[in-house]
């Protein structure tokens, strides 16, 4: 089926660096997600995206978060500055109209 | 309270036998996402449902919007069935349930 990538698997940073999380969406994809997972944990919508713009952001989704996808290429979310319980995985996920939701495998991030 | 309620929590299976999970709801959901999640945290689009029924293969899956729940019904439960399975509700920004742990064994 349709695949979205994440780039890296897993990043380690320590606490107050930055960090940019890559993902490469479904290509005819038009709406563009991202959900963190806490070990053990269900998924958390943090963000949507479409036309260039955020549609909806979650409690989550801190002032230390943005995400942006310049003229089409990666989806990315970026962390400044990181803090420990920003540790979780982030999955990206892509869709073409609002239904079927296609997920990367996640970045895991470890932030010490 | 959660406002997606996934049972059971962890299952287990032997080869080849039936079963079903289930996923009630405390939000209005007028649409419903079924997901495997293998071992390794990949996560698999199973279903999307408007109110109604799907299958595919040896799933099963349905969604009553006025009762509030979804099921997923596995038929000849295979070892590659293993995982976590999510339901998730919501248009645009969907609520995930906390998932059913499935094993399967031989």
């Amino acid at each position: 089926g349709p695949k979205v990538l994440q780039i890296p698997s897993h990043q380690i940073i320590d606490m107050g660096q930055m960090v940019t999380l890559n993902c490469d969406p479904v290509s005819n994809h038009l709406y563009f997600y991202w959900y963190k997972q806490i070990l053990g944990q269900q998924m958390e919508f943090l963000v949507n995206f479409y036309n260039g713009k955020v549609m909806e952001k979650s409690k989550l989704f801190k002032d230390q978060f943005s995400v942006e996808r310049p003229d089409g290429s990666y989806f990315t979310l970026k962390i400044q500055p990181t803090a420990l319980e920003d540790s979780a995985v982030y999955f990206c996920a892509s869709s073409y109209f609002q239904n079927t939701l296609y997920f990367g495998a996640g970045t895991r991030l470890s932030v010490l | 309270g959660d406002k997606v309620k996934q049972s059971p929590s962890a299952l287990s299976l032997q080869e080849g036998t039936n079963s079903a999970l289930r996923c009630n709801f405390s939000i209005a959901a007028t649409t419903v996402q079924w997901f495997l999640q293998n071992p390794r945290g990949s996560l698999m689009n199973l279903f999307y449902l408007v109110p109604g029924t799907k299958e595919n293969g040896r799933l099963k899956s349905a969604f009553d919007s006025k009762e509030s729940y979804s099921t997923l019904h596995i038929r000849d439960a295979q070892l590659e069935d293993s995982g976590t399975y999510f339901c998730a509700a919501g248009y645009n920004k969907l609520t995930f349930g906390k998932g059913t742990v499935l094993l399967v064994s031989p």
